[in-house]
């Protein structure tokens, strides 16, 4: 079982609201992603970070942020969440870039 | 387009047969990657195998892969209803990209009981 954490787990809300949507890891792992999956369809890189301090965006435009100020924290923001945001949101971290991921569960995120 | 895309997308079988899916890519790859998703979760990694090695082995899992081909086989041999799960192939990009890990569509398997 990895010891990646995400929270909430389910979070339904209405157009507008600021969001932010939690990840944590206890493995010491330097690099993390968060990964936006819909129904059936494949995961899309929307943002990594080296480490501490570190972060980039991936290959799909996102409208939300993210930060790194702890090794083991990094959590994702949406300022104004919209209904096109509805998806799940996963996290993940490797010991080596882009090598054996451990993922959470994930936050289904639905915006009415 | 995709880096990786699996073949089929979707595969029935009964308890006790072997499940195989296969992965194509197009640019050139250092290693590729099987993850594994339960309906609703996270993915969790099965097996990583490098770009010098044709096949590896964990458990009831049988990896193969075919640089010259641009392609991959998951196989898993003696299926259980547990294994329903949607299985996908990744693949870290070269060039202006490198290094990030592009995921396929996947392929549901379901065991039947």
């Amino acid at each position: 079982e990895a010891d990646i954490y995400q929270t909430p787990r389910y979070l339904v809300i209405g157009t507008g609201k600021k969001i932010t949507l939690e990840c944590s890891q206890t493995m010491g792992h330097d690099k993390m992603y968060w990964y936006q999956q819909d129904p059936g369809m494949e995961l899309h890189l929307i943002h990594y970070s080296y480490g501490v301090n570190s972060t980039e965006k991936g290959d799909l435009s996102s409208e939300s942020t993210v930060s790194r100020i702890r090794t083991e924290h990094f959590p994702l923001t949406l300022e104004s969440a919209r209904p096109s945001h509805t998806s799940q949101y996963l996290c993940a971290s490797s010991p080596v870039f882009n090598e054996k991921l451990f993922f959470g569960s994930g936050t289904q995120l639905s915006v009415l | 387009s995709q880096q990786g895309e699996e073949d089929p997308q979707a595969l029935s079988i009964q308890e006790g047969e072997n499940a195989t899916m296969n992965c194509s890519y197009k640019t050139s790859i250092n290693n590729l990657q099987w993850y594994r998703q339960n309906s609703g979760r996270g993915l969790v990694h099965l097996i990583l195998i490098r770009s010098n090695e044709r096949e590896k082995h964990s458990g009831r899992l049988r990896v193969t892969l075919d640089t010259s081909k641009k392609s991959s086989s998951l196989l898993i041999t003696a299926s259980r209803a547990a294994d329903t799960a949607s299985y996908f192939c990744a693949t870290p990009r070269r060039g202006t990209s490198y290094g990030k890990l592009t995921f396929g569509q996947g392929t549901i398997l379901t065991v039947h009981p």
